[in-house]
């Protein structure tokens, strides 16, 4: 089955400790994508990638690191995470661009304390 | 920098049409996206139409753009109640690879 797939899908952790929240996807897309989604707000831009070794900043960077050393995979790294990163982060991958479609994952809940 | 802006609710009864509201400041955007969220999902591609074309219709929906006045709108004609969720709109620019969502609008459908 075609599907982007995120872990953990919760996350409770302390402020400064640092994690990686993973995604995959099964597809062969080039595209790939992270948001945090946080009330009032919709959507932001964390970094993307289209393809491998090249990544960039989207809206929001600050406080994230990505990779993209293989094609289906794209972690985002919280180096130091603050409670102003409590959000929904999603992972989305498209095989093109510009996308005309994104395919999303379930979404990781990260709470930070 | 770009901004995209979305009323947060809207309710309507069911078998009524919906229309979701969305202006954006980047004349630059090529492509426009509607995706819906439904209740601890992740979100799906409604519609997308490209930046020189003024209507898509899909089905139920009905995805109108003024260019001139950078405003997209989504018409759900007769709507359901499993319509309800929150509504994205997003933009693409030429110029870059990122993507900019509004807040999203949330919809009520009324039984």
């Amino acid at each position: 089955e075609a599907q982007v797939t995120q872990n953990p899908r919760y996350l409770i952790t302390v402020t400064g400790k640092k994690l990686t929240v993973t995604c995959s996807q099964n597809m062969n897309h080039e595209y790939m994508s992270w948001y945090r989604q946080d009330p009032g707000l919709g959507l932001r831009q964390i970094y993307y990638s289209m393809n491998v070794e090249v990544t960039d900043k989207g809206d929001v960077p600050e406080g994230y690191k990505v990779s993209r050393k293989e094609k289906r995979n794209f972690p985002l790294i919280l180096e130091s995470p603050s409670p102003n990163q409590t959000s929904l982060y999603f992972c989305a991958s498209s095989p093109d661009y510009p996308p005309d479609t994104q395919y999303f994952g379930p979404g990781t809940r990260l709470t930070v304390l | 920098g770009e901004d995209v802006e979305q009323s947060l609710f809207l309710s309507v009864r069911e078998g009524d049409s919906s229309v979701i509201n969305c202006t954006y400041t980047d004349s630059s955007s090529t492509y426009l996206y509607w995706y819906k969220q439904e209740p601890g999902a992740g979100l799906q591609l409604l519609t997308y139409i490209f930046s020189n074309m003024d209507m898509k219709q899909d089905q139920r929906l009905t995805v109108l753009l003024n260019k001139k006045d950078k405003h997209l709108s989504l018409r759900i004609a007769d709507t359901q109640t499993g319509d309800s969720a929150i509504y994205f709109c997003a933009e693409i620019n030429t110029g870059g690879f990122k993507t900019i969502f509004g807040a999203g609008t949330r919809l009520f459908v009324k039984a």
